[in-house]
C-alpha cells in the first residue's frame, strides 16, 4: 500500500457514457499526476497538478477532463471516449521533486 | 518539453550476469532522475534515484550513473536474480513537478 488509492479498479463503459475516475492521497504531497499506460506508450503523462493548480496538460483530448478540488483528491472525468482510450490509468502523487507514489490504477475498457 | 529516450526496450540476461539500461533526456534543466520497477500486474515503484549534483549512486546490487554533459543516465543491476524480472522505467523531473518517463525496458532473467 503506497497511500494513493484509486477507484474504481475496473471500469467498462460505452462510447456515449460519462464516468469519472477518482484518486485520493493522504501523504501530504503537493503534486498529483494522471498517467495513461498502454502497450503503445507505457507511461504517458496526461496532467499535472501542483497545489490544486493544473501545471501541465500534455496535449490530452478534451474528452478527458481533470479536476483537483483539493490537494488530496484528483478526478478524471471521461465522456464520449473511443475504443483506443482503453488502457490502465494511473494516478501518482509526490512532494516534488522526490519519489512519486502510484495508485493501483483503473483498468478502463471502452466498448 | 522534456523527452526521455530509453534503451533497450527488451533485455534478457542469464541469472548472475549484469544488466544495463540506458536513458537520455533532452532538457538540461531536469534535476532529478528516478528509476521505477513495475512487476506484472503491479504499480510502478521507485528503486533508486539520483539528483543532478551527483554522478553515481549505489544501493546493494543496483547503481545509477549520471552524465549531465551528455544528458544520459544508466541503471546497472549486478548479480541478477529471477525476482529482478520486471519492466524498468527511467524518468526525468523537469522543474518542480513534471515527471516524464522513458518507454520502459522489459528485463527477463533466465535461470
Amino acid at each position: 500500500e503506497t497511500g494513493v488509492t484509486q477507484t474504481p479498479r475496473h471500469l467498462v463503459m460505452g462510447m456515449t457514457n460519462k464516468k469519472s475516475l477518482k484518486c485520493e492521497q493522504h501523504l501530504g504531497h503537493n503534486a498529483m499526476y494522471w498517467y495513461k499506460q498502454s502497450a503503445k506508450k507505457p507511461l504517458e503523462l496526461m496532467f499535472v497538478y501542483n497545489f490544486k493548480e493544473q501545471t501541465e496538460n500534455n496535449s490530452v483530448p478534451s474528452r478527458f477532463s481533470p479536476e483537483c478540488p483539493n490537494s488530496s483528491h484528483l478526478f478524471l472525468h471521461l465522456h464520449t471516449l473511443q475504443p483506443e482510450d482503453s488502457a490502465l490509468y494511473l494516478c501518482a502523487s509526490s512532494q516534488s521533486p522526490t519519489e512519486a507514489f502510484f495508485g493501483q490504477g483503473t483498468r478502463l475498457t471502452v466498448v | 518539453g522534456e523527452n526521455v529516450e530509453q534503451h533497450p526496450s527488451t533485455l534478457s540476461v542469464q541469472e548472475g550476469d549484469s544488466a544495463v539500461i540506458k536513458c537520455t533526456y533532452s532538457d538540461s534543466a531536469s534535476n532529478y532522475f528516478p528509476w521505477y520497477k513495475q512487476e506484472l500486474g503491479k504499480r510502478p515503484q521507485l528503486i533508486i534515484d539520483i539528483r543532478s549534483n551527483v554522478g553515481e549512486k549505489k544501493d546493494q546490487r543496483i547503481a545509477v550513473t549520471l552524465n549531465k554533459t551528455a544528458k544520459h543516465f544508466s541503471l546497472h543491476i549486478t548479480e541478477t536474480q529471477p525476482e529482478d524480472s520486471a519492466v524498468y522505467f527511467c524518468a526525468a523531473v523537469q522543474g518542480a513537478q513534471k515527471l516524464v518517463f522513458g518507454q520502459g525496458t522489459r528485463l527477463t532473467i533466465n535461470p
